[in-house]
């Protein structure tokens, strides 16, 4: 089965900038998406359409895309940015046949 | 206020069947698709399955398919997935998520979640 490869682990301090990647084969022919997810809380949508920000999420989010890597970057880390990130794509089986990553804990230092 | 509310979880034994309800509000639910995504206890998000707008298209993951069912209802601006067969793999959390208008939009909105435990 597809599977989306994140680290387990970021670890940044206050301001610095923090990059989260996401490998998949099918990534240069899906579109990615980011989501943060606080504890105990729903996931938010971050960033779609690899590099696209919706409305009311800060601009230090941004994400680009490489080959088979896409790439959320967060540019002057603040302590609220501290959670949880999944990034998601499509498998080779069809638009809507999601795939999420496992996951990337966001430690600000 | 554009929102989703899930409903139906609890404890369930292996083999049992649960109903999960996802009432929609705030927005033109007919015109949206959505998704089931679940997260078992300290693991990541899973995607579950999908249902377009006309109930016309629907995907399952592999790890539901032949025992879970999604529907919708747009009368009643609501989502369900029908689970039987359950399994103490299938514990976690349940979230119904709204697709944004355009496919590339991603899961826009999500709902609180509702809390699925299969053990005997």
């Amino acid at each position: 089965s597809y599977e989306l490869t994140q680290p387990p682990s970021v670890s940044v301090s206050p301001g610095q900038t923090a990059r989260i990647t996401c490998s998949g084969d099918a990534l240069p022919k899906q579109y990615a998406y980011w989501y943060q997810q606080k504890p105990g809380q729903a996931p938010v949508l971050v960033i779609y359409k690899d590099s696209e920000r919706p409305s009311g999420i800060p601009e230090r989010f941004s994400g680009s895309s490489s080959g088979t890597t896409v790439t959320l970057t967060i540019s002057g880390v603040q302590a609220e940015d501290e959670a949880d990130y999944y990034c998601q794509s499509a498998d080779s089986s069809g638009t809507y046949h999601w795939v999420f990553g496992g996951g990337t804990k966001l430690t600000v230092l | 206020e554009v929102q989703l509310v899930e409903s139906g979880g609890g404890l369930v034994q292996p083999g049992g069947s649960l109903r999960l309800s996802c009432a929609a509000s705030g927005f033109t639910f007919s015109s949206y698709s959505m998704n089931w995504v679940r997260q078992a206890p300290g693991k990541g998000l899973e995607w579950v399955s999908y249902i377009s707008s006309s109930s016309s298209t629907i995907y399952y993951a592999d790890s539901v398919k032949g025992r879970f069912t999604i529907s919708r209802d747009n009368a009643k601006n609501s989502l369900y997935l029908q689970m039987n067969s359950l399994r103490a793999e299938d514990t976690a959390v349940y979230y119904c998520a709204r697709q944004g208008s355009v496919y590339y939009y991603g899961m826009d909105v999500w709902g609180q979640g509702t809390t699925v435990t299969v053990s005997s």
